[in-house]
Parts: structure tokens; sequence; C-alpha cells
């Protein structure tokens, strides 16, 4: 089944403490990207890969870092983890940017302390 | 900046057609025009996109007017599972989202 999968799903953590959200793609997708969404606040793209070893900032970067090492995954960094951090996370991949569907993973919820 | 413009809400009856609109009057010549919607507790899913010309595809249709600064969503004939946040994207390298429309169905 074509699909995103993202890990974990549901994360506390406390202040400073690195992790690592990994998510990956079946579908050979040149494309991936992350978002976190607040409340209010709509979907924000955090970070976007054209393809491998090719990352780009998006609008709220800050505080987060990604690596494409290999197609199907697109791991999510956050080395100090902060309470603002708190926020629903999604992964999307697509075969290109621009003109085609992006397929969102399930979500990963984040709680720092 | 979002660069999209849309209603923060709307409602509309079962079985009756829906238009949503958005404005994206800074639109550049090589944006395509997405439409992705989320329904609640789950990820954003895609429901159509478009360059230049109208587009329909099993779910909906997207009217987009001749100078590309604004887009119409056409859901033929809503159903109570058409209730969702409907988000108008440009899109090239990035794609910013924005707060989205969210559409009510009323029984």
């Amino acid at each position: 089944e074509a699909q995103v999968t993202q890990n974990p799903r549901y994360l506390i953590t406390v202040t400073g403490k690195k992790l690592t959200v990994t998510c990956s793609q079946n579908m050979n997708h040149e494309y991936m990207s992350w978002y976190r969404q607040d409340p209010g606040l709509g979907l924000r793209q955090i970070y976007y890969s054209m393809n491998v070893e090719v990352t780009d900032k998006g609008d709220v970067p800050e505080g987060y870092k990604v690596s494409r090492k290999e197609k199907r995954n697109f791991p999510l960094i956050l080395e100090s983890p902060s309470p603002n951090q708190t926020s629903l996370y999604f992964c999307a991949s697509s075969f290109r940017a621009g003109g085609n569907e992006q397929f969102f993973g399930p979500g990963t919820r984040l709680t720092v302390l | 900046d979002a660069k999209t413009t849309q209603p923060n809400s709307m409602e509309s009856n079962e079985e009756e057609p829906v238009h949503l609109p958005c404005n994206h009057s800074t639109i550049s010549g090589t944006d395509y025009i997405h439409w992705y919607r989320q329904l609640p507790s789950q990820g954003p899913e895609y429901v159509i996109h478009g360059l230049t010309s109208n587009v329909n595809n099993r779910m909906a249709s997207l009217a987009i007017a001749e100078d590309r600064k604004s887009s119409t969503l056409i859901l033929h004939r809503a159903t109570l599972r058409d209730a969702a946040v409907y988000y108008c994207i440009r899109s090239d390298e990035k794609l910013t989202f924005g707060t989205g429309t969210r559409l009510t169905i009323i029984p």
C-alpha cells in the first residue's frame, strides 16, 4: 500500500532532550516536506527536500534540522526542543514539487514540557 | 504571508453544490493552484490542482479565473462527509497553506 509513515505518533518529552521524528514513504517520491499545525495558524512548512541531499527552509525552520540521505526517509530533528515546539507535525511527499499531489502522513503529536 | 485569501467559514446544505472561493492575486506564471482538505483528526488530503485550465476529477471541479488571480473549488453535491477545512494553496517548491475555509454541511 502506498503510504507515508511517521513515528512516533505521540511523544511527550522535556525541554532540551534531543528527539527525532521519522518519516518514510514507499512511493519513490523525490519531494518530501515537514509541516507543523497549530490552532489558528493552519499548516506551516518547516523544511522541504527536492531530492536526496537537497533540503531547503520552509516558513518556520528555526529550531529544526532535517536530513535526506535516502530517497525514502526524511527525519525531522529537534536538537533542543522547547515548549513552543509543542505541535502536531505532518510529513508529506510527492513525485515532484509544484504540480503534483502531496501525500500526507498520519501526524505526530509532540508535547514539550 | 499565506499568499492566498479564503473565507474563514462557509455553510452549505446537504446534496447542494458548494463553491469555495480563493484569491491568489500575486500568483506567478509557474505556480500551480492546489486544493487540499483536512477532516477532523486527520492529515490533509489532496482534492485537486490546476495551472491554467479548469480541471475536473471524481472529487471536485476547479475553476480558475482567466487572469489566474482567483479560483473556485466546486463540490457538485455536498455530503456530510465533505465537512472539513479546505485549503487553497499556491505551489512552486514550497506549499504555504494558510488557515483555510471551514465548511459545514447542514443536513
